[in-house]
């Protein structure tokens, strides 16, 4: 399978503990996004990757959420001290720069995360 | 600030009937606008996107429309089936980040 793949897929944690989220993108793909959705809604931008720099994070991102691409591949989306509202799915999409111009953003099948 | 407005949120329609859903955006800088069908528990996926420069685009049963000035889109559906059964997401691309400010989604059932 060549898409984007994420891992875990389900994960169930007791609020307060870390978590930590994988997200590997299509091979010749230099931009990287995670999103987080919830029940019945679209999802919502969290922060996004060129290569190994990241250049936006929302406003929705906390300084309890961080994220990683070290080599430009994969990443990582870390929460720390979890709390029950974010309980969501965390889906992490990647797409190809061509020209400075927007590019379809394909998605992974997520992971959702439920905090007790 | 930036947003997508969708609607409507629930549309039935009959099998062979068509569909119709709206999306309106705010960012004047918005220049690319996918369309996702997401099925339950399962990823966004594409199913047709359009520029900032094409008014129209068609793929199969499956046709999107861009009004600039009036900022919104629209995604058309025809001769509906069951399998097309499932929410369906706009987004806009904002110039630059390439971020997708996504719409609220629309729940599309089609009755056999």
């Amino acid at each position: 399978d060549t898409g984007v793949s994420q891992n875990p897929r389900h994960k169930i944690t007791k609020r307060g503990q870390n978590v930590t989220f994988r997200c590997d993108p299509i091979s010749e793909h230099n931009r990287l996004y995670w999103y987080r959705q919830t029940l019945g809604q679209g999802p919502e931008f969290l922060t996004y990757f060129q290569n190994e720099a990241q250049l936006e994070k929302s406003r929705l991102l906390s300084d309890r959420f961080s994220a990683e691409r070290p080599k430009g591949s994969f990443s990582t989306l870390e929460i720390q001290r979890t709390e029950q509202g974010d309980s969501a799915m965390y889906l992490c999409a990647s797409s190809r720069d061509l020209d400075r111009r927007p590019e379809t953003q394909y998605f992974g099948p997520g992971t959702r995360l439920l905090v007790l | 600030g930036e947003n997508v407005e969708q609607h409507p949120s629930t549309l039935s329609v009959q099998e062979g009937d068509s569909a119709v859903i709206k999306c309106t955006y705010s960012d004047s800088a918005s220049n690319y606008f996918p369309w996702y069908k997401q099925e339950l528990g399962k990823r966004p996926q594409l199913i047709i996107d359009i520029r900032s420069n094409v008014g129209e685009k068609k793929d199969q049963r499956i046709a999107v429309t861009l009004n600039k000035t009036a900022k919104h889109f629209s995604l058309h559906i025809t001769e509906t089936q069951p399998e097309d059964s499932a929410v369906y997401f706009c987004a806009a691309s904002i110039r630059g980040t390439y971020k997708y400010i996504f719409g609220t989604g629309t729940r599309l059932k089609v009755l056999a």
